[in-house]
């Protein structure tokens, strides 16, 4: 069973900065494509970045709000998936979920980790 | 950008009911298409993929079609377990999600 558990979600003021973790377990984590999608609160879903399998040489890519201040990366030793955000607007305030891709589409999420970016 | 939006925002429906979500493109995305069921405090839960594909073990009452720019999902006879919010996203160039159809159990 594929199981996605994020961390590191938590309060930071605007500026700041946070990295988010997600284990993952009940696959070969170095396969497939993985995603960041986040919600706002009471709001619809954004994807946030993305990044490919090392055979893809690990290409990343970023939602256009996001692009230059967070860096979606994965440590596949680790099984883990990780999103670094630099200096963070209150607009960022979210749940953040990491995802798994067959092959394009997104299939399955995990929890998710609450983000919120307050004075 | 693929823009995409779904209609209607929020639809009231009797169990047993035959229910329909649409979702339009801005622009051409083929089959590129998933449906996601989300529940309150939940995350979301793939449904369909490739416009009508439907994921294993995904009740058989819920069906997507459509291809290129106008897509829906139905539900042939709304359960109880059906009250969710619904969304559409496109894999055709990056992800985009429509804004979501609310479900509600009259």
């Amino acid at each position: 069973e594929v199981q996605l558990v994020e961390s590191g979600g938590g309060l930071v003021k605007p500026g700041g900065s946070l990295r988010l973790s997600c284990a993952a377990s009940g696959f070969t984590f170095e396969n497939p494509w993985m995603s960041w999608v986040r919600q706002a609160p009471g709001k619809g879903l954004e994807w946030v970045a993305r990044i490919k399998s090392k055979d893809e040489i690990g290409t990343t890519d970023y939602a256009a709000p996001v692009k230059g201040r967070f860096t979606i990366s994965r440590d596949d030793s680790k099984d883990t998936l990780y999103l670094q955000m630099n200096s963070l607007k209150t607009e960022d305030t979210a749940m953040y979920y990491c995802t798994t891709h067959r092959y394009t589409w997104i299939e399955n999420w995990g929890q998710g980790t609450l983000v919120t970016v307050s004075s | 950008d693929i823009q995409m939006t779904q209609s209607p925002s929020t639809l009231s429906a009797s169990v047993g009911d035959r229910v329909t979500i649409t979702c339009r493109a801005s622009q051409s995305i083929s089959k590129w298409l998933a449906w996601y069921q989300q529940k309150p405090g939940k995350a979301p839960n793939l449904l369909i993929y490739d416009a009508s594909s439907l994921k294993s073990g995904v009740p058989s009452r819920f069906s997507g079609s459509g291809s290129g720019t106008e897509f829906t999902l139905t539900i042939s006879s709304l359960q109880p377990d059906d009250s969710a919010t619904y969304y559409c996203q496109q894999y055709s160039s990056y992800y985009s999600f429509g804004q979501g159809t609310k479900v509600e159990i009259k």
